[in-house]
């Protein structure tokens, strides 16, 4: 098993500016999470799923979107960054909801 | 007030040295608790969960205290590689993770 992969590794993006963020799990889990982490700061969940075709906002949604088309895959989708979303995105999945395994992260700039 | 409060540290400890860290959290009503470690520049990764009156793992014990709303954990014998930040999580309501600041740990020879 991969686990839970994140693509790309590092961006740079240009103020206003899009992308989307890549997540995949191998494991099928029905819980799909994702974090944001500043620097010296804990996580601050942005956005999770319960499953296929279910999201819902987390603490700090505003300037994301996400879908879960499938059990397998949760982009994160930025429209219009913001230097205030330069930040490590880690995407995370949980077989019940509890214990969270997560990937390696995407370190995004935002100039 | 923050959901989770930890520490930030950092904690300086010699090899061998027991040492504790505690976090607070502010809704009563969280059921699942964990503590994650996380190294510099890498993801979080599962140390322990701590359920009802907490857990031990080998040199890592976990403990709850329901009535003052914190928990606590304790490395014993410390070694380098315990040399880390370790994340404070709480379960809140509707399925989400409220995170500690985390606190960083240096274990020196």
């Amino acid at each position: 098993n991969a686990g839970v992969t994140q693509t790309p590794k590092f961006r740079i993006l240009k103020i206003g500016q899009s992308m989307t963020l890549q997540c995949t799990q191998d494991m099928n889990h029905n819980y799909m999470y994702w974090y944001r982490q500043d620097p010296g700061m804990g996580l601050k969940l942005i956005y999770y799923s319960v499953g296929a075709g279910i999201t819902d906002k987390g603490e700090v949604p505003n300037g994301y979107n996400v879908s879960r088309s499938t059990t397998e895959d949760f982009p994160l989708r930025l429209e219009l960054a913001a230097p205030s979303q330069t930040s490590v995105y880690f995407c995370a999945s949980s077989p019940t909801g509890d214990t969270q395994y997560f990937g390696p992260g995407t370190r995004l700039t935002v100039l | 007030r923050k959901e989770v409060e930890q520490d930030p540290g950092p904690f300086n400890v010699p090899e061998g040295a027991t040492v504790a860290f505690n976090c607070t959290y502010s809704n009563s009503a969280s059921q699942s608790f964990f503590w994650y470690r996380q190294d510099c520049r890498k993801e979080p990764k599962l140390l322990m969960s701590v359920y009802s009156s907490g857990n031990e793992d080998g040199r890592f014990t976990a403990q709850l205290n329901r009535a003052s709303q914190y928990i606590s954990l304790l490395i014993r014998d410390s070694k380098l590689s315990d040399s880390a930040t370790y994340l404070c999580v709480v379960k809140g309501n509707f399925n989400k993770f409220y995170f500690g600041s985390g606190t960083k740990l240096n274990v020196k020879p």
